[in-house]
């Protein structure tokens, strides 16, 4: 089982800030990293699938960069807003090791 | 409307009873996963499927069984073997393995 980890636990954020949190994953084997929206009360949703170092995706007013070499990634909201509350989870794919391993998340919310 | 449906939402289990956890999804998926999630833990993969009537144990599969017979159905049994049932369970699918998952609902399972 792969060691993720995700920095930090929780995080409270004054509406209108950008905030930034990281996960930290082996860096050998790397296939893919996968970001994942868990809002309270919703199915987990989908953000991004990364596969190249050095990638970066956006989705609005989200980023999310990967480096494989030092396996480590990190997930960006510029100007938070009240809907971004969340839980968001990481979840590398090794080779090797066939499935997705889920970080514990960082808890976001967001202070109006 | 595409999508993943569990059932029941909350499920009680009794000592020594087996319960089955249904995962419908008409997406076209031919990937498919059950992950539980226990407080202060990531999701944790009990058993995936690839491919109809086809299907491996993830990381925390005792105590557990499933089946693929059809393409939109995986069902999950939690038997009287897994001894701490208590937890979150989602299911999920993707295109094909590796891919973007989409998640359920949930079902939340109690013991009485």
């Amino acid at each position: 089982i792969l060691n993720v980890e995700q920095s930090p636990q929780s995080l409270h954020v004054q509406e209108g800030d950008s905030t930034n949190f990281t996960c930290s994953f082996p860096s050998s084997n790397f296939y893919a990293l996968h970001w994942y929206r868990w809002e309270t009360a919703k199915s987990p949703e989908a953000l991004f699938v990364m596969t190249l170092n050095g990638d970066e995706k956006k989705k609005g007013r989200i980023s999310a960069t990967l480096n494989t070499k030092e396996g480590y990634s990190y997930l960006y909201i510029k100007g938070s807003q009240p809907e971004d509350s969340a839980t968001y989870l990481c979840a590398p794919w090794g080779f090797g090791n066939e499935k997705l391993t889920f970080g514990t998340g960082t808890r976001l919310t967001i202070i109006p | 409307d595409g999508g993943i449906t569990q059932s029941p939402k909350y499920l009680f289990r009794k000592e020594g009873q087996n319960v089955t956890l249904s995962c419908e999804q008409n997406l076209n998926h031919d990937a498919m996963y059950w992950y539980r999630q226990d407080p202060g833990q990531g999701l944790r993969l009990i058993y995936y499927s690839q491919i109809v009537n086809d299907f491996q144990k993830g990381d925390i599969a005792e105590g557990y069984s499933v089946s693929r017979e059809k393409k939109e159905s995986f069902p999950l049994t939690v038997t009287s073997a897994q001894k701490n049932p208590t937890a979150f369970y989602l299911c999920a699918s993707s295109i094909v393995h590796q891919e973007t998952q989409y998640f359920g609902p949930g079902t939340r399972l109690l013991v009485l």
